[in-house]
């Protein structure tokens, strides 16, 4: 699989249940990011958590990374139809200046 | 709350015309970045720019891509001679980069969508 990878593909649920993605890459990271978009849109910066940190939260995102296994996931708590969107990932690799590798991201439809 | 603005929203071009797309950055940001993604495919890394200079670029921005910020403000994508396969959405990004802190966060722009007939 190529850096940043997100799974599943698609994902559908009601309103008020959690929505979990997950993504992995191959190799070593300053920190990564999730970014959200919403169809034809821009990217909406979610959240970034460093290659020291374990876990993150902001609202109803919870943000996990597990850097033995090279892999985060993005929870979403009580989703709401307005989180229907594609979510990404994106690694910033170690020793680069900084350049994102996107996955090729999970799209969330959120029914009500 | 500041945000990273581009212009045109959308732009239509004939094929072998240059385009050039603008970027107004966030104002105390230091690092630049554009990006492109493909209809139906991922965001990709196009080049970084720091310091008045290409810090970084990735495969796809060849001889026909240049990047230059004329002002204190502006940051723009030229393409010299258009494709058809450069359609697609293109993002500029700006970040921080606090010094000592290896971790950025980049803040994008709605993106300009380039069509190339």
């Amino acid at each position: 699989s190529q850096q940043g990878e997100e799974d599943p593909q698609a994902l559908s649920i009601q309103e008020g249940e959690n929505a979990t993605m997950n993504c992995s890459y191959k190799t070593s990271i300053n920190n990564l990011q999730w970014y959200r978009q919403n169809s034809g849109r821009g990217l909406v910066h979610l959240i970034l958590i460093r290659s020291n940190e374990r876990e993150k939260h902001s609202g109803r995102l919870r943000v996990t990374l597990d850097t033995s296994k090279k892999s985060s996931s993005l929870l979403i708590t009580a989703s709401r139809a307005a989180d229907t969107a594609s979510y990404f990932c994106a690694t910033d690799v170690s020793g680069g200046y900084n350049k994102l590798i996107f996955g090729a991201g999970t799209r969330l439809a959120v029914h009500p | 709350e500041p945000e990273v603005t581009q212009t045109p929203s959308h732009q239509v071009t004939q094929m072998g015309q240059e385009v050039i797309l603008r970027c107004v950055p966030i104002s105390n940001h230091l690092y630049f970045y554009w990006y492109r993604q493909i209809l139906g495919q991922k965001v990709e890394f196009l080049v970084s720019f720091y310091n008045n200079e290409i810090s970084e670029k990735s495969e796809i921005f060849d001889d026909q891509f240049s990047v230059e910020r004329p002002d204190g403000s502006n940051f723009t994508l030229k393409i010299r001679s258009t494709k058809l396969e450069d359609s697609a959405m293109y993002f500029c990004a700006s970040s921080p980069r606090l010094q000592g802190d290896f971790s950025n966060e980049q803040f994008f722009g709605p993106g300009t969508r380039l069509t190339v007939l």
